[in-house]
């Protein structure tokens, strides 16, 4: 059984500060990795996708990958109130048709 | 910019009705697929589609679902035969030239089963 797994949370995080979220999966063949934010009732909304090993940035954040250690992360720097949100990380593997394998998602509240 | 769209946003139904959500993806893109997420869970896949064929779909994918792309733009997921742990959240999502691109997905359409 092909795993995601992510810390439920609620990670609290005030205002300004950093909020570092992470993901393992069990996959080694997976190829591409998400980030995606869903707000409460709301549908998943892309954040960020990374293919490679490293770290990509776009505005205030930044997703690294290590597929030796198979772990996927997400920082979030200068965290505001409109972050509160779950955060999901989605895998993709290399032998599905786009099948995207989500974890549970973290909670993160800012906090003023 | 383009989106997703799905109808209706809410559908209420009895338990053994048939449903249909509809959903038109982004205009260009040659891959859809339909997710569920049950209140508190996680989200699932359900199925991906390609060239007007299945291309992959998971267990939950059973004999009561089916999906067609009857026309250029929609792509529908019907349940013929409802039940009540068919309630959930269903989101309809499209990539553009491969499986492994990014996924847009739709606003959802929340289906209650009474």
């Amino acid at each position: 059984q092909k795993e995601v797994e992510q810390n439920s949370g609620p990670l609290s995080v005030p205002e300004g500060a950093i909020a570092s979220l992470n993901c393992t999966y069990s996959d080694r063949g997976s190829q591409s990795f998400f980030w995606y934010r869903q707000y409460s009732g709301k549908s998943p909304e892309l954040i960020m996708f990374i293919y490679s090993n490293g770290d990509k940035e776009d505005g205030r954040f930044t997703a690294q990958l290590n597929k030796a250690s198979q772990y996927v992360s997400l920082l979030i720097r200068d965290s505001q109130p409109s972050d509160s949100a779950t955060y999901l990380c989605a895998v993709n593997g290399d032998d599905s048709w786009g099948k995207l394998q989500f974890g549970a998602g973290t909670q993160v509240v800012v906090t003023p | 910019e383009p989106e997703v769209t799905q109808t209706p946003s809410h559908q209420v139904t009895q338990m053994g009705q048939e449903v249909i959500l509809r959903c038109v993806p982004i205009s260009n893109h040659l891959y859809f697929y339909w997710y569920r997420q049950i209140l508190g869970q996680k989200v699932e896949f359900l199925v991906s589609f390609y060239n007007n064929e299945i291309s992959e779909k998971s267990e939950i994918f059973d004999d009561q679902f089916s999906v067609e792309r009857p026309d250029g733009s929609n792509f529908t997921l019907k349940i013929r035969s409802t039940k009540l742990e068919d309630s959930a959240m269903y989101f309809c999502a499209s990539s553009e030239r491969t499986s492994t691109d990014t996924q847009y997905f739709g606003p959802g359409t929340r289906l209650t089963v009474l």
